[in-house]
């Protein structure tokens, strides 16, 4: 099956700084990668819909100039976390879909990154 | 009104029960239905997709109603692995393939 990897994992950080993930599709190339977050118990949350080459889509609510995101290639899109916050901790996933999926749209996901700041 | 909504749980089932649950989405427009597994602190991994005519993988069975827009899971003959949340996952092409997600059904499977 189609594998996707993000990196880092896990990453502690201070306020006010600055955190890129990254988000590859290893077998296939990704027409669209999407990104979402998760709190403790909750479900996940789409915060933004990438495709390559062109500029994200962010959904309602989430600040596009505090999550950057870009999709420069069919096989990588990394999410920018700027000036984060304590309140920013969460588990950020990304996914990956390929054009051939056709009407079932299924999404890869990657293993998630799990966000600290202190 | 939520997108999907599930029963959070938790389901706390012996060794070889079989367990059910539902989920209810809202979108009539929906065209694609998944059941997702996540387990603690990880990321969802597909489980099966849900199709019209009902479908079965080994020990789960998936069943989609459009009229009542609701989708069911059956596990059969539980075993410890299967303890982990299960996602209810509805997408639609109009909708820029984009997918929503229950917030899970938490089961439980005790020896």
């Amino acid at each position: 099956g189609a594998v996707v990897s993000q990196h880092p994992s896990r990453v502690i950080c201070k306020s006010g700084t600055s955190v890129k993930i990254e988000c590859r599709s290893l077998d296939f190339q990704a027409t669209t990668m999407f990104w979402y977050r998760q709190f403790p118990k909750k479900s996940l949350m789409l915060m933004a819909t990438s495709n390559e080459g062109s500029k994200a889509t962010y959904e309602q609510g989430v600040e596009k100039d505090k999550f950057l995101i870009n999709h420069a290639s069919l096989t990588l899109s990394t999410l920018t976390v700027t000036s984060a916050h304590p309140e920013d901790s969460s588990f950020y996933i990304c996914s990956a879909r390929t054009s051939g999926s056709g009407a079932y749209n299924e999404q890869f996901f990657g293993p998630g990154t799990r966000l600290t700041v202190l | 009104r939520k997108e999907v909504e599930q029963d959070p749980g938790p389901f706390n089932v012996p060794e070889g029960a079989t367990v059910a649950f539902n989920c209810t989405y809202s979108n009539s427009a929906s065209q694609s239905f998944f059941w997702y597994r996540q387990d603690c602190r990880k990321e969802p991994k597909l489980l099966m997709s849900v199709y019209s005519s009902g479908n079965e993988d080994g020990r789960f069975t998936a069943q989609l109603n459009r009229a009542s827009q609701y989708i069911s899971l059956l596990i059969r003959d539980s075993k410890l692995s299967d303890s982990a949340t299960y996602l209810c996952v509805v997408g639609s092409r109009s909708n820029d393939y984009k997918l929503s997600f229950g917030a899970g059904t938490t089961v439980t499977v005790r020896a």
